[in-house]
């Protein structure tokens, strides 16, 4: 069975600034994909970005990148120029074909202005 | 693209009786939909994963014939829960497998308080 970790419960950023999320996972799966989902108050899920295993060039969305170390098994979040609007909980999340989306525990993350 | 709705967004229903929610990809076909259920301040916990045209397969513990799901179309996927109760006070949300991109979509959640 495949796990994702998240060892930052809560984190805070001033605006403007960078910050990373750290995600770990365990599998041994070759293929595979990961995510990081973003959970604001309204609590939607929103996907914010997508790494398929399979490629080494690390996924970026705008101010989102990710750095994908696959023989680590981590899989951690950057986020750039935070915004206010970026206020949310983050979770990591791990998916093979067929099977479930697991999901880690999340971080919460308060940008400060 | 990739929209996931669901409806009602909020219910509040008392003991005793049965409601159901709604989930619907917009945009794309999704031969399979997926439940959670999500407590205060945790992470989303899966309760079923709903196909098109057949049976739900339920996670372990969680009881098919209180949460009842139908995927009669690639469209549309149904939760009803059946006789609540104030424990099934929760808030679920459902996702949609969008297949070409092994990635599922979330719907926004429903809040369901039972009295």
């Amino acid at each position: 069975a495949q796990t994702v970790t998240q060892s930052q419960p809560e984190m805070s950023v001033q605006e403007a600034e960078t910050v990373t999320l750290s995600c770990t996972y365990d599998t041994s799966e070759s293929n595979y994909y990961l995510f990081w989902y973003k959970q604001p108050p309204s609590r939607q899920m929103i996907l914010v970005i997508r790494q398929e295993a399979y490629k080494q060039q690390n996924a970026t969305e705008n101010r989102f990148s990710v750095n994908f170390q696959k023989a680590a098994k981590s899989f951690s979040l950057k986020i750039s120029d935070s915004q206010l609007g970026d206020t949310a909980m983050y979770f990591c999340a791990f998916y093979n074909a067929g099977n479930m989306l697991t999901f880690g525990g999340g971080t919460r993350l308060m940008v400060k202005p | 693209g990739a929209v996931v709705s669901q409806h009602p967004s909020r219910v509040i229903c008392k003991s005793g009786t049965s409601v159901k929610i709604e989930c619907r990809s917009l945009d794309f076909q999704a031969t399979t939909m997926f439940w959670y259920r999500q407590f205060p301040k945790q992470s989303l916990m899966l309760m079923a994963t709903s196909n098109e045209g057949s049976k739900a397969t339920y996670e372990q513990g969680v009881e098919k014939d209180k949460f009842l799901i139908n995927h009669a179309s690639l469209t549309l996927s149904t939760l009803t829960v059946t006789s609540a109760h104030p424990e099934d006070s929760s808030f679920y949300i459902c996702s949609a497998l969008l297949d070409r991109a092994d990635t599922q979509y979330f719907g926004p959640g429903t809040r369901l308080t039972v009295l």
